[in-house]
């Protein structure tokens, strides 16, 4: 099984700030990386796809980057509802796997 | 509009059963792969299975072969999951996700969960 490891696990910032989360994969993936936000208590809401491409909807102060091992996700201008947790997935290949999820909170 | 709406979830006793539903809306069904995504409370996304639309391959997760079943009824636009021999540690919110296609399975739309209990 592939294993993706977030770093950091959690994350203190401030409204405005721009931070990155990184993914790494146990093996190499392409570009077949999906980013995920999940608010408290809510369903998770797709970002982007393929490591880069932004989902339909989603505001471009979200963008993604990496390829093979190593993938970040760098959300620009923070603001009050981007503080939520964010999970990264491989879907190079079954089982699909997720990180453990990187906590944003606000500083 | 994409809609996807998860049922089914209940207070199960260990080793019992229980058929979870997601109906869908606002595409067409047969044309998308379909996936089960558990969370366990207070952890983080875990895939639970995947089956797809268009030859009804599936795919599952080593901790729920051979006690869960994937399926759908695409005259009810609707996919299910059949869990049988439910311990402890199936406890978990159950979201259905639309997934592009089996090859490239990534979700792209999500339901609300549905909450799977498995206790005494």
């Amino acid at each position: 099984d592939i294993q993706m490891t977030q770093s950091p696990s959690s994350l203190s910032a401030s409204v405005g700030d721009r931070v990155t989360i990184t993914c790494r994969a146990s093996q190499g993936i392409g570009n077949f990386l999906a980013w995920f936000q999940q608010k408290s208590g809510k369903a998770p809401k797709s970002l982007i796809y393929a490591a880069s491409s932004l989902q339909s909807g989603v505001p471009s102060k979200f963008s993604g980057s990496g390829s093979g091992t190593d993938f970040t996700l760098t959300i620009s201008s923070l603001q009050p509802e981007d503080f939520a947790t964010y999970y990264c997935q491989q879907y190079h290949s079954f089982p699909l796997t997720f990180g453990q999820g990187t906590r944003l909170e606000i500083k | 509009e994409v809609q996807l709406l998860e049922s089914g979830g209940d207070l199960v006793q260990p080793g019992g059963s229980l058929r979870l539903s997601c109906a869908v809306s606002g595409f067409a069904f047969s044309s998308y792969a379909m996936s089960w995504v558990r969370q366990a409370p207070g952890r983080g996304l875990e895939w639970v299975s995947l089956i797809s639309g268009r030859d009804g391959k599936t795919h599952y997760a080593d901790s729920v072969k051979g006690r869960f079943t994937i399926s759908t009824d695409n005259s009810k636009n609707t996919l299910y999951l059949q869990m049988h021999s439910l311990r402890a540690e199936d406890t978990a919110i159950y979201y259905c996700a639309r997934c592009y296609s089996s090859a490239t399975p990534r979700p792209d739309y999500w339901g609300q969960g549905t909450l799977v209990t498995v206790s005494s």
